[in-house]
């Protein structure tokens, strides 16, 4: 089966500092991937997704490339901001049409 | 639409009682995941519909646990004779997919938190 690991939280980081919050998967084969966020008292939205090798998800600032040579999914973003704080969560799932597996997420705080 | 909804919101029970939960999901999504999540880690899958039938049940589903989806609209899930270790957060998403079709993105509700004491 497949699975995902991502990088231990928690991170901290100052406004406009850069971010990057690891992802690595295994799997038979080439699963879609995805970057999934929770903010405080919300439900998990979607941030971005890659169904391909070398394709780029990107949303809000956040990027993410599906990078098959290293079975990984980097989640990143240049400049956070404060309202960025929140837990990540990276996912696979076979094209898309199979139930998604969850990393175990990184709790991301941005300080003034 | 309103996106997908969980009642209730917070469930506290003792244990060796029965709880149920309900999901509505996006009205035009044809396929509802329950997950469960537990403190400081990721959702982990339960089972997933696909309109009335039940297509995939994980091992993590024990035989306390059933979930239906009658109508291929809300669905619910039941947690008989409750333990402690039953207490996480239970997540509905929903999605429009099939065999043949890529699944779209899967949108999730805010969940139901089980206490058992």
């Amino acid at each position: 089966g497949n699975s995902v690991t991502q990088m231990e939280g928690p991170v901290t980081l100052s406004e406009e500092a850069f971010l990057t919050i690891n992802c690595t998967y295994t799997a038979t084969g080439y699963p879609s991937l995805f970057w999934y966020v929770q903010y405080p008292g919300e439900g998990l939205q979607l941030l971005l997704k890659a169904t391909k090798a070398d394709d780029k998800g990107s949303n809000k600032g956040f990027e993410a490339t599906y990078r098959k040579e290293t079975t990984s999914f980097h989640l990143e973003k240049g400049s956070v901001q404060v309202s960025d704080s929140a837990v990540y969560f990276c996912a696979s799932s076979y094209s898309g049409n199979t139930p998604l597996v969850f990393g175990k997420g990184t709790r991301l705080s941005v300080i003034a | 639409d309103t996106g997908v909804s969980q009642d209730p919101r917070h469930k506290i029970t003792k244990r060796g009682q029965n709880v149920t939960f309900r999901c509505d999901p996006i009205s035009e999504h044809n396929r509802l995941y329950w997950y469960r999540q537990t403190l400081g880690q990721g959702p982990e899958f339960l089972t997933y519909f696909q309109n009335e039938a039940q297509l995939e049940k994980s091992r993590l589903l024990s035989d306390r646990f059933s979930a239906e989806r009658p109508k291929g609209s809300f669905s619910t899930l039941e947690i008989q004779r409750t333990e402690q270790g039953d207490s996480a957060m239970y997540l509905c998403a929903s999605s429009f997919g099939g065999a043949s079709l890529t699944n779209t993105e899967a949108f999730f509700g805010q969940g139901t938190r089980l206490t058992v004491v």
